[in-house]
């Protein structure tokens, strides 16, 4: 059964800072990575996609990484900003037939200061 | 553009009432569609899923049921509300090409 870790839970950082939040996942027989934004009380939105043939994505100040053979994942974001502040949840797609079935992490709550 | 509807955004429903809960797809065919609950202070749940009109998986035993009567519809209801019913709930699709994920923006469902 795959199982999806978020480290670290949470993470208060000053404004400005370059930050990296860590996924890491058991199977490493996945189909893609994607990495989703929740703001409080909203849905999920979606940031990155990664392919399990991909290394790496990168949109704006965001990049992510993907080393499929270690199960890991990393989110890096480029000078931080306060509008950055929300809750970021990694899934993973299992390969196969598997209908499109994501494993969610429990998430890492990032709050930047002005 | 693809965009996902949920509805009701909030929903206060006392323990033993019915619920139902609708999301809509527009700007695709033939979606995979989800239902996932998020529970405080846990990560998100698959309810069910549907990959057609009229075909239902259920992913864990509970007290709710799906239905896919159209295919950009899919709705969770319940006969009787229970208390371990409360949480954030969250419709997703799919496209056919079995890549990227979209969330709507959520129902809160509080069973008092």
């Amino acid at each position: 059964k795959q199982e999806v870790t978020q480290i670290p839970a949470a993470l208060s950082v000053p404004e400005g800072e370059n930050l990296v939040l860590n996924c890491s996942f058991t199977d490493s027989a996945i189909y893609n990575l994607q990495w989703f934004r929740q703001d409080p009380g909203k849905g999920l939105t979606s940031l990155l996609l990664i392919q399990s043939s991909q290394r790496e994505q990168t949109s704006g100040r965001l990049n992510a990484s993907l080393d499929k053979s270690s199960g890991r994942s990393t989110l890096y974001i480029a000078a931080s900003q306060p509008g950055d502040s929300a809750t970021y949840l990694c899934a993973v797609k299992p390969g196969g037939t598997s209908y499109g079935k994501l494993t969610f992490g429990q998430g890492t709550i990032l709050t930047v200061h002005p | 553009s693809q965009t996902i509807h949920q509805w009701p955004a909030t929903l206060v429903q006392p323990v033993g009432s019915p619920l139902s809960l609708e999301c809509t797809v527009e700007g695709t065919s033939n979606p995979n569609l989800y239902w996932y609950r998020q529970a405080a202070g846990r990560g998100l749940q698959l309810l069910f899923y549907s990959v057609g009109i009229g075909q239902i998986s259920s992913e864990v035993p509970q007290n709710l049921s799906a239905s896919r009567p159209q295919d950009r519809q899919f709705i969770l209801s319940s006969k009787k509300l229970l208390l371990s019913d409360s949480g954030f709930y969250l419709c997703a699709w799919v496209g056919v090409l079995n890549t990227e994920a979209f969330f709507g923006q959520g129902t809160r469902l509080t069973v008092v």
